[in-house]
C-alpha cells in the first residue's frame, strides 16, 4: 500500500530537548516536504527536498532542520524546541518537485507536538 | 508571491443541504488548483484538481471549476452527508503547494 508514515503521532516534550520526527514514504517519490498546521493559518511549508541531499527552506524554516540521506526518509529535527513550535506537523511526498499539476501530494497522518 | 484565500468557517449544514466553499488565488503563473480534504484525525488527501483554465474537477459529488478570469476555484456539492464533515483546503501548485487556511465543515443529521 502506498503510504507516508510519520512517527510519533503524538509527542509532548520540554523546551530545549532535541527531538526528531521521522517520515518515510514507499512510493519512490523525489519530492518530500514538511508542513505545520495551525488554526486559522492553514498549512505552512517548513522545508522541502527535491531529491537525495537536496533540501531547501520553505516559508517557516526557523528552528527546524531536515536531512535527506535516502530517498525514502525525510526526518524533521528540532534542535531546541520552544513552545511556539507546538503544532500539528505533516510530512508529504509527490513524484515531481515542480509543477506537480498532474500528480498529487500524499500526506502522512500527522504528528501532534506539544512543547511545554 | 502566490497565495490562496478561502472562506472562513466553521460551516454547519444539515444533511442534503447545498455546500459552497469559496476560494480565490493570486499567482504569477498558471498554477494547477486543488482541493484537499482532511477527515478527523487523518492527514490530507486529494479531493479534486484542475490543471488549466475552465477545467472542472470532480470527485465524490464535489465539483470545482478553474476560473482564470475571476481567479477562483470554488468547491460545491449539491447534497452533503454527515460523512462529508471535514476540513477542506484549497491549494495551488506553482512550483510548490500553497494552501489556504482551511474551512471546517460540519454536517448534522
Amino acid at each position: 500500500e502506498a503510504q507516508v508514515t510519520q512517527n510519533p503521532r503524538y509527542l509532548i516534550t520540554v523546551t530545549g530537548k532535541k527531538l526528531t520526527v521521522t517520515c518515510s514514504q514507499n512510493m519512490n517519490h523525489e519530492y518530500m516536504s514538511w508542513y505545520r498546521q495551525d488554526p486559522g493559518l492553514g498549512l505552512r511549508q517548513i522545508y522541502y527536498s527535491m531529491n537525495v541531499e537536496v533540501t531547501d527552506k520553505g516559508d517557516v524554516p526557523e528552528g527546524y532542520k531536515v536531512s535527506r540521506k535516502e530517498k525514502r526518509n525525510f526526518p524533521l529535527i528540532l534542535e531546541s524546541p520552544s513552545p511556539n513550535q507546538t503544532s500539528l506537523y505533516f510530512c508529504a511526498s509527490s513524484p515531481l518537485g515542480m509543477r506537480t499539476g498532474n500528480t498529487e501530494a500524499f500526506f502522512g497522518q500527522g504528528t501532534r507536538l506539544t512543547v511545554v | 508571491g502566490n497565495s490562496v484565500t478561502q472562506m472562513e468557517g466553521p460551516v454547519t449544514l444539515s444533511e442534503e443541504a447545498f455546500l459552497t466553499i469559496n476560494c480565490t488565488y493570486t499567482a504569477t503563473g498558471y498554477p494547477s488548483l486543488f482541493w484537499y480534504v482532511q477527515y478527523p484525525g487523518e492527514g490530507l488527501q486529494l479531493l479534486l484538481k484542475a490543471t488549466k483554465a475552465d477545467d472542472k474537477g470532480s470527485n465524490k459529488g464535489f465539483e470545482a471549476t478553474y476560473r482564470k478570469e475571476t481567479t477562483s476555484f470554488h468547491l460545491e456539492k449539491g447534497s452533503v452527508q454527515v460523512s462529508d464533515s471535514a476540513v477542506y483546503f484549497c491549494a495551488l501548485d506553482d512550483y510548490k503547494l500553497s494552501f489556504g487556511a482551511g474551512t471546517t465543515v460540519t454536517v448534522r443529521a
